[in-house]
Order: C-alpha cells, then sequence, then structure tokens
C-alpha cells in the first residue's frame, strides 16, 4: 500500500520550543513538498525538493524553518523557535519519476504552539 | 488578484443532482491542473488531474479545462452524500521545455455540500 506517511500526527508544544517533523515519501517518489495549511491562509507551499536537492523553499520563514532531506526516505521540517502563530497542519506531500505534476499527501501533522 | 481563484461557497445540492464547481487562474503558462478532494480533518485526496482543453470523464467526475479562458471546472454528477468535502482547485507551470516545475498553486476551496 504506497502512501506518504508522517510523524508524528499530532504535537502540542510550548512557545520557543524546537519542533520537528517527518515524511516518508512513496517509495521510488523523487519530489517531496512540504505544506502549511491554516483557515485564513489556505494551503501553502514551504518547500519542495528533487532528487533530494532543495528547489524552493521561498515559503518558508527562514529565520526559524528549515527543510532537508537526509536520504530518499526521509524529509524533515523544522520550526526552531516555535511561535504560537506556526500553529497549522503540516502536510508533506511525494510525487513520481513520471512526473506529470500529481502529488500525493500524506495524513499531515496537526502542530499546535501554546 | 488571486492566482487561483474558487468561489468558497457553501455550495449545497440536493442528492442525485449535479454538482458543478469552478476555478480560474491567472497564469497564462499553467499547463497542468488538479482537483483534490478534502474532508473534514483530513489530508487532500487527488480525483481529477487535466492537462488538455476539453472535457475529461472518470466515473461521476468530469473535469473541464478551457485554457483561452483560464478556466477549470469540475462536474459531480448523481451527487452522494459522501461526497460532502471541500474541493480545491490546483494549477501547476511548465518551463519552456513542457516539464513541469512540480509548484501547485491551491485555492481556497468550495465546500460541497450534498443534502439528501
Amino acid at each position: 500500500d504506497a502512501r506518504v506517511t508522517q510523524t508524528p500526527r499530532d504535537k502540542v508544544t510550548e512557545m520557543g520550543q524546537e519542533v520537528t517533523m517527518r515524511c516518508q515519501p512513496i517509495l521510488g517518489h523523487n519530489t517531496v513538498f512540504w505544506y502549511r495549511q491554516t483557515m485564513m491562509q489556505g494551503l501553502e507551499l514551504l518547500a519542495y525538493f528533487r532528487n533530494r536537492a532543495p528547489l524552493d523553499d521561498s515559503g518558508m520563514p527562514k529565520d526559524r524553518f528549515s527543510a532537508e532531506m537526509p536520504d530518499a526516505t526521509l524529509a524533515t521540517l523544522k520550526i526552531q523557535p516555535s511561535e504560537p502563530r506556526d500553529s497549522a497542519v503540516y502536510f508533506c506531500a511525494s510525487g513520481g519519476t513520471s512526473w506529470n505534476g500529481e502529488q500525493f499527501f500524506g495524513p499531515g501533522t496537526r502542530l499546535t504552539v501554546l | 488578484q488571486k492566482e487561483v481563484e474558487q468561489n468558497s461557497g457553501p455550495l449545497s445540492v440536493p442528492e442525485g443532482a449535479i454538482a458543478s464547481l469552478n476555478c480560474t487562474y491567472s497564469d497564462r503558462v499553467s499547463q497542468s491542473f488538479f482537483w483534490y478532494r478534502q474532508y473534514s480533518g483530513k489530508s487532500p485526496e487527488l480525483i481529477m488531474s487535466i492537462y488538455s482543453n476539453g472535457d475529461k470523464e472518470d466515473g461521476r467526475f468530469t473535469a473541464q479545462l478551457n485554457k483561452a479562458s483560464q478556466y477549470v471546472s469540475l462536474l459531480i454528477r448523481d451527487s452522494q452524500p459522501s461526497d460532502s468535502a471541500t474541493y480545491l482547485c490546483a494549477v501547476s507551470p511548465s518551463n519552456a521545455g513542457g516539464t513541469s516545475y512540480g509548484k501547485l498553486t491551491f485555492g481556497q476551496g468550495t465546500i460541497l455540500t450534498v443534502h439528501p
């Protein structure tokens, strides 16, 4: 069953703490995206990678957010320090090598920063 | 002007009717178009992709694309209460060689409610 997986599913933390979210793309997919969804802003692209190389992170606040792909099966999104305005659902999505633009989303990480 | 615009709704249709969801986009170089369905508390699920002008049918779903008018729509025939969800339109540009950059720009979504 090919799915994108994300951990943790829910995270509650206090302002100033570091948060790390992890994503395992569908096996064989070489493009990985990080999105953030809020009621006010909708679905926003934060960053994406192709063949583990970052292609675009212009949607990400650089001072506190960082995204990496240590290997082909793991993508991470870190927030340090976290702030209440970072509270949102963070989705990871992956796309295949036969690129037609289709992306498949993971279940998301619901982040609450108190 | 937003890059991808959708009527936020809610759109309410009776069971068995046709639901029509619309989307306009501003970037003329856009080449790939997608419809995602998102149930409350869940992640977006890809339901339709369309790349060429005209209609594309998949079961009860029909996507329609008109690049000249920068317009893409989704028709849901024989709507069911289980179709009640938020429908997201997404658009992706292509470079001069025709390869998609991969970046999707999403609309705000249209909330669809199908009532029995």
